[in-house]
């Protein structure tokens, strides 16, 4: 398998449920975003995570919480969200270097939270 | 705020027309990078235009570059129906960080 990899591709959950999405990058790249992206808004960047290390927490409501096991995988746990959290929830990874950041995104989560 | 932001919001063209859209910044940047989204899925990375850079070809892509305006296109020449996406600008700031930020997308449609 290539690139990077977003499982499930669509969940709907309740406001009590806790479920957690994956991401996988078969690239070898050592960094690795959640990003969500909410109709008619710009993309809005959740985590960061370089070598393994959360580098960038944009003021996200603690019902999201990251992980990152290793530099290939990417999970975002989700617990008591609301329904304004339905969006489509991407994943990029990239390689670190000073000027070049091409992101590659996998195909996306939509969330639809009931 | 660092995000990009496209011009027009959507455009609608004919088949074999060329397309361009068009992105404003507002703070010094690494490079620019345009990126296309088909429908409800991932980005697609198309090209990167440094700072140092003016302008950049790539197939039917054709990138500008005004770091003195803070403003970036991308034409897209003799347009296919397949090239219906959304297409979206993000800048690389000059932190050293490789966090992205990304426009609200210029809405493309290209009409067979």
């Amino acid at each position: 398998e290539t690139g990077v990899t977003q499982t499930p591709r669509h969940l709907v959950m309740g406001m009590t449920n806790k479920k957690s999405l994956k991401c996988e990058q078969h690239l070898g790249h050592n960094a690795m975003y959640w990003y969500k992206q909410s109709a008619k808004k710009p993309l809005e960047l959740m985590f960061v995570y370089s070598l393994e290390e959360r580098v960038e927490n944009n003021s996200v409501p603690s019902r999201f919480s990251p992980e990152c096991p290793n530099s290939s995988h990417l999970f975002l746990h989700l617990h008591t969200l609301q329904p304004e959290d339905s969006a489509l929830y991407l994943c990029a990874s990239s390689q670190e270097e000073w000027d070049y950041n091409e992101q590659f995104f996998g195909p996306g989560t939509r969330l639809t939270v009931l | 705020s660092q995000q990009g932001e496209e011009d027009p919001q959507a455009l609608s063209i004919q088949e074999g027309e060329n397309a361009t859209m068009n992105c404003s910044y507002k703070t010094s940047i690494n490079n620019l990078q345009w990126y296309r989204q088909n429908s409800g899925r991932g980005l697609v990375h198309l090209i990167l235009i440094r700072s140092n850079e003016r302008e950049k070809h790539s197939g039917r892509l054709r990138v500008t570059l005004d770091t003195s305006k803070k403003s970036s296109s991308l034409l897209i020449t003799a347009s296919r129906a397949a090239d219906t996406a959304s297409y979206f600008c993000a800048t690389g700031d000059q932190t050293g960080a490789n966090n992205l930020f990304f426009g609200t997308g210029t809405r493309l449609t290209v009409i067979p």
